[in-house]
Order: structure tokens, then sequence, then C-alpha cells
């Protein structure tokens, strides 16, 4: 069964910083593109960053872009969001999700973890 | 870059069929393949329609989705509808680097 578990939420304060994990589990890591996604409770989906399966290749929002990072370490089957600069409006559960299809990106995601709260208040 | 645009809700009766359109602000609908997602209360999205118009397994064929050029917009209908069915629906495409969400239709079954 194909599973992907976010971590590392939390609260932090307007300048900070957070990194997120998104382990993963049942399927060929190393060949499937990695994507965050964000919302804003009780609002709609925000797309924030993507990463190509070799980890080369990187896409961010204008909205996250400069400040968050994506990486991901195919050994272990993980995929980390680096959040530097947290601003209130990045407070959200952010979502990380598989990509639907071998060696693509951007295209469309078919499984998406539970996602974890981020809060971003002093 | 390019909108994605929803109605913000919909409603209809058990048994029903109801269709939920998005419109892409610019490009062509057709250049890049549509999803969409059903979101429930509590719960992450699931993917109803991948493709344009393909459902995952599991996905029922009272789902489906359409291209329309004429209107550079893209629909999800849903016929049969349930009261299991009432969530949240969101149309996604993409470009070259960018993802796109549409905001969202509340789907009501009453």
């Amino acid at each position: 069964e194909v599973q992907l578990l976010e971590s590392g939420g939390g609260l932090v304060q307007p300048g900070g910083s957070l990194r997120l994990s998104c382990e993963t589990s049942g399927f060929t890591f190393l060949n499937y593109a990695v994507t965050w996604v964000r919302q804003v409770p009780g609002k709609g989906l925000e797309w924030v960053s993507s990463i190509n399966p070799g980890g080369v290749t990187t896409y961010y929002a204008d909205s996250v872009k400069g400040r968050f990072t994506i990486s991901r370490d195919n050994s272990r089957h993980i995929s980390h969001l680096q959040m530097n600069s947290l601003r209130a409006e990045d407070t959200a559960i952010y979502y990380c999700a598989k990509d639907r299809t071998e060696w693509e990106v951007l295209m469309g995601f078919d499984v998406w973890g539970r996602g974890t709260m981020v809060t971003v208040s002093s | 870059k390019f909108i994605l645009t929803q109605p913000h809700s919909v409603s209809e009766s058990p048994g029903k069929t109801v269709t939920i359109s998005c419109t892409r602000s610019s490009g062509s609908i057709g250049s890049n393949y549509v999803q969409w997602y059903q979101q429930r209360p509590g719960s992450s999205p699931t993917p109803v329609i991948y493709e344009d118009n393909q459902r995952p397994s599991g996905v029922p064929d009272r789902f489906s989705g359409f291209i329309d050029s004429s209107s550079n917009s893209a629909s999800l209908t849903i016929s049969g509808l349930q009261t299991e069915d009432e969530a949240d629906y969101y149309c996604q495409s993409y470009d070259s680097d960018n993802v796109v969400f549409g905001g969202g239709t509340k789907l009501t079954v009453l």
C-alpha cells in the first residue's frame, strides 16, 4: 500500500523556520516526483513546491520562492520542505503528494498524505 | 501563469446529475491534462478524474470528466448523486513549471 506521512509541523514565530518531512512507503520512490500542497483550514488548495524524481529539478510557487527549499533523499524514501522566513500567511495544513506518473512532474497526484499543520504566530 | 475558475458552490438532489465547471483563463485547456480531486471534511484530497477523463481504480463510473475547447473549460459530471458525494471538488492543471488548482466547488447533496 502506498503511504505518505508528513511530520514536522507546529507553532513558529514570524521570521522563524521549520523543516517538514514526508516519509513514504509502498512504491519505488526514486521513480516519482513529490509535491507539497498547502491548505488554509476552510480554504482551497495551493500548490507550494515539487521536485523531480532525480532531485535535480525543483519548482516553487511565487509565494514561497526564495524562502522554501524542497529536497529528497532517494535512499531513505523521504522528502523535506525547509521553510524559512515564515509569515502569518504561511499558516496552513501542508500535504505531500506522490505524482501519478513515473518520471513525470507537475501533472497530477494520486496519493496524498494526511497533512501536518503549520501555525505562524507570535 | 493561468487561473482555473470554478463555481463556489453547487447543489442538487440525490439521484440527479450535477456538473462542475473549471475554466482556464489563458492558454488552451487542452494543452495540459486536467485532474479533479474530491475532499471530504477532515480528509485529504483524493483523485476522482485524471488526464481529463480517466477514472482511478475504485472511482465509480458515475464520475466523468470532459474537456470543452470552445469554452476553454473542463467539467466534472457526477450522475446518480449520493449523499456520500457531498464534498469539495478541485480541478488542477499545470504548465511547464507551475501547478494550478481551481478555487474549489462545494457540492451539497440535499
